[in-house]
Order: C-alpha cells, then sequence, then structure tokens
C-alpha cells in the first residue's frame, strides 16, 4: 500500500470557522490532489499540486486554499468552512512517470462535518 | 468537456455469479486511459484494472475484466466469480494527459454501489 496518512480522520466543526485538513505521504511522489466525495457526485476534485509550492485549481475549488512547502505535506484549507463543505475529503498522490505507468494512489479519507 | 457516466447506482450479485458495471464517456480526445477503482466500506481507494485508449485488447486482472468499446465510448467492468469482499462502491474514471502541463485529469463517475450475496 502506498504510504499515505491523512489528519484528522474525522472532525466537526462550525460555520465561519477555519478547517485545515493534512495529507501526509512517504512515497515521494511529485503529484498530489484533493478531492471531495459527495453522494450523486462522484470524487471531485479541488486542487492539486506537481511540486513544492506549484498548486492549481480543479473544478471545485471556490472556498478552498491549498499550500505544499515540502514535498511530503500538502494542506488543504477552509478558510471559513459553510455547511456546503460538508464532505469526505480524499486526498491522492502519483509519480507521473509516464501516461503507461500513471496511476493515483488515494489515502483513507477524511470525514468533515459543517454544522 | 469530458463527462463519465455510471448509470447503474446500485447492484446486487450472488456469490460466485459474473456481475457487469457499466461506463459510458464523451470526449472528443484520441489519447486517453481509463480506470475502475474500487471503494470498500473502508473507503480507502484501490486500483482495479486500467485501459489504454490506443490499445484494443482489453485489459484483464485475475477475477477483473473489461470490455472497451472505443466507437462506443463504452468501458464496462466484468467481475467473474464473484466474492464478499467485492462488495465495494466502484468507480470509473477518465484520464487525459496534458502535455503542456505535464499533468494529467481525471473524471470520476457517480459510482455503481455494488453488493455480493452470500
Amino acid at each position: 500500500d502506498a504510504g499515505i496518512t491523512q489528519s484528522p480522520r474525522h472532525k466537526v466543526t462550525e460555520t465561519g470557522t477555519p478547517v485545515t485538513l493534512r495529507c501526509h505521504q512517504t512515497e515521494n511522489h511529485r503529484y498530489m490532489y484533493w478531492y471531495r466525495q459527495d453522494p450523486g457526485h462522484g470524487l471531485r476534485l479541488i486542487h492539486y499540486s506537481y511540486g513544492v509550492k506549484d498548486t492549481d485549481k480543479g473544478e471545485v475549488s471556490d472556498g478552498y486554499s491549498v499550500s505544499r512547502s515540502k514535498t511530503e505535506d500538502f494542506l488543504l484549507t477552509l478558510e471559513s468552512a459553510t455547511s456546503s463543505q460538508t464532505s469526505v475529503y480524499f486526498c491522492a498522490i502519483s509519480e507521473m512517470n509516464s501516461p503507461l505507468q500513471e496511476t493515483q494512489y488515494f489515502g483513507p479519507g477524511t470525514r468533515l462535518l459543517v454544522l | 468537456a469530458q463527462t463519465v457516466t455510471q448509470s447503474q447506482p446500485e447492484m446486487s450479485v450472488q456469490e460466485a455469479e459474473t456481475v457487469t458495471l457499466s461506463c459510458t464517456y464523451d470526449t472528443s480526445e484520441s489519447n486517453y486511459y481509463l480506470f475502475w477503482y474500487k471503494q470498500p466500506p473502508s473507503r480507502q481507494m484501490i486500483l482495479v484494472i486500467r485501459q489504454e485508449a490506443y490499445k484494443q485488447q482489453n485489459a484483464t486482472e485475475n477475477r477483473f475484466s473489461v470490455n472497451f468499446q472505443k466507437a462506443a465510448k463504452s468501458f464496462s467492468l466484468k467481475i467473474s466469480d464473484s466474492q464478499l469482499g467485492d462488495t465495494a462502491m466502484y468507480f470509473c474514471a477518465f484520464m487525459k494527459p496534458n502535455p503542456t502541463s505535464g499533468t494529467y485529469k481525471y473524471i470520476f463517475g457517480t459510482g455503481t454501489r455494488l453488493k455480493v450475496l452470500a
């Protein structure tokens, strides 16, 4: 199994509070992703990173920011949490040596409830 | 824009039987890759199988195989000899390389929940 951990695994917070989710990898993979999973929507990409300090937006990036100061850590921040951000958040990593070898490996997920 | 459709929200199959999960996609690209991921109750996403669009031969991984119909833009997953451990949510995913940025864009379907019955 790829070495990917997410913390916290569960969090309950109130509307308007800031929340930071952490993804940590031990694989030294260059690419890291944040997805959210909601019923009826599957997985949707929030942000991704293609290197230290290099990030870009996904399809549902509004209300989220990310940072990557080290290869192994990718942080997702909800500056002011809203109830619509209640979801399960997955981190994924990949090496992207070539399309033939490209595979995303997923973390265990973080369940976030915004009251 | 690419889309991925899984039209079967839920399915069930008897243990040891065969089941097919459907997936269709829409793209104008010629170079792309398709994946099936499994998400068991533990929520950990696991790669099941992948298919390169330029390959006509269908991918196979043990009990899992795909029926890739490029012209019809169909990518179904067949699970043979179903086992209780196959109970999971299955996601179909489309991936397109971006040669300009060197990145890969994934689009996931909404998933099919499969239950294997004893």
